[in-house]
């Protein structure tokens, strides 16, 4: 089964700087997709990948870039923190096929200070 | 106006009762999936359903999907503190399979 890694559980990080948040899946997986959790708002789309230097904008793509230069890894960049940006940042890929639907990936609890 | 209504938006109950929640929307889908989300964790997909009046198992887990393809359900049965979670129903649109989620279900099974 695939697996889907975020490189930090946890992290705080100060107003202003540069926060790279990293996902990396272990199989061929063509689309990958970033999502932030946040109470009463539920999970929202930020970027989506199809393939290696594809991106497009989600629903909330403001204060966020992405990268994917490798397939199997995925970026989300905040070019400059803000306390709004604080929140838990999910990453999935999508399984085709019988078992359709999103693989995620554990979580990166992100607190902005 | 919200694609996905999820209700109840919480609910507590005790080991061993059985509960039904549910997923509404005004739009026809070609899929829906629901998922379980404990705490701290990503949410890890329970099941997909596709046909109309479909209905699938998965232990004390029965997931409906609507005939109209509008809505579905989820019920436990002889609920278990280990199901607790936040239960969240997704479904995709257009051609680029990105998923839309309900705001989700919040369950908790006192022991």
């Amino acid at each position: 089964d695939v697996k889907v890694t975020q490189s930090s559980r946890y992290l705080v990080k100060r107003t202003g700087e540069k926060v790279f948040l990293e996902c990396v899946q272990d199989m061929d997986h063509e689309n990958m997709f970033w999502y932030r959790q946040d109470p009463g708002l539920g999970l929202r789309l930020i970027y989506f990948s199809y393939d290696v230097k594809m991106k497009e904008k989600g629903d909330i793509p403001e204060g966020y870039s992405v990268s994917r230069e490798k397939k199997e890894r995925f970026s989300l960049i905040l070019e400059s923190a803000s306390t709004n940006q604080t929140s838990m940042y999910l990453c999935a890929i999508l399984k085709l096929g019988e078992s359709y639907g999103y693989t995620f990936g554990s979580g990166t609890r992100l607190t902005v200070v | 106006t919200q694609l996905l209504e999820q209700s109840p938006q919480f609910l507590s109950i005790q080991e061993g009762e059985n509960l039904t929640v549910y997923c509404n929307s005004s739009s026809v889908f070609s899929s829906l999936q629901w998922y379980r989300q404990e705490p701290g964790e990503g949410p890890v997909l329970l099941v997909t359903v596709v046909t109309g009046g479909e209905v699938k198992k998965l232990k004390r887990l029965t997931f409906q999907f609507g005939d109209a393809r509008k809505d579905s359900s989820l019920h436990i049965t002889a609920a278990q503190p280990g199901d607790t979670g936040l239960y969240l129903c997704a479904v995709s649109g257009g051609s680029n399979y990105k998923l839309t989620f309900g705001k989700g279900t919040l369950l908790t099974v006192n022991p």
